[in-house]
């Protein structure tokens, strides 16, 4: 097991619904991402944090909300999704020392919107 | 922004060949260049990076070799196993912590 853990590991969900996504990185990184892997966009990046700042968006709907309360910890906060965002949800995180370093990444969120 | 190209999208062999994986990138400041494996159902892990001062960097089966001039990097693995089998995504980053992925290459090593 490596030190990303998610959860839930599989979620089923309505559009009309509200739930979130949990991460816990116990490595001590100072950086967290969460990435949407599709069969169209195998891994696409959503968002960045780098020692709880936000430092990317890359043009994710408002359905879709982050919350990063510490280094450790993020969430992604999910309402009124499309059936389209249906997808594996994988986060990661890495030093942040504000240099490329390898991501360590999560088991990911299975997420079927109905 | 970078933009990542990866080729080919699907790639078979026969056990013991070798296989080799192209990847393209648009970013001329770009200068970390992972590669990652995903097995089905598993995550994607670090299998081998290289950074733009150094051409080329091997361990044991697996090598990456980086052309900067010509801003395209590649993967090879030689002596190729069944466990060899995933997917490989490539990915570049030009100084933050923000990596862009490739669309990935499947892989299958036939025994």
């Amino acid at each position: 097991e490596t030190g990303v853990t998610q959860t839930p590991r599989h979620l089923v969900m309505g559009m009309t619904n509200k739930k979130s996504l949990k991460c816990e990185q116990h490595l001590g990184h100072n950086a967290m991402y969460w990435y949407k892997q599709s069969a169209k966009k195998p891994l696409e990046l959503m968002f960045v944090y780098n020692f709880k700042e936000q430092t990317e968006n890359n043009s994710v709907p408002s359905r879709f909300s982050p919350e990063c309360p510490n280094s450790s910890h993020l969430f992604l906060h999910l309402h009124t999704l499309q059936p389209e965002d249906s997808a594996l949800y994988l986060c990661a995180s890495s030093r942040g020392t504000g240099s490329p370093y390898e991501q360590y990444f999560g088991p990911g969120t299975r997420l079927t919107v109905t | 922004g970078e933009n990542v190209e990866q080729h080919p999208s699907t790639l078979s062999v026969q056990e013991g060949d070798s296989a080799v994986i192209k990847c393209t990138y648009s970013d001329s400041a770009s200068n970390y260049f992972p590669w990652y494996k995903q097995e089905l159902g598993k995550r994607p892990q670090l299998i081998i990076d290289i950074r733009s001062n150094v051409g080329e960097k091997k361990d044991q089966r697996i090598a990456v070799t980086l052309n900067k001039t010509a801003k395209h990097f590649s993967l090879h693995i030689t002596e190729t196993q069944p466990e060899d089998s995933a997917v490989y995504f490539c990915a570049a980053s030009g100084g933050s912590e923000k990596l862009v992925f490739g669309k990935g290459t499947k892989l299958t090593v036939n025994p």
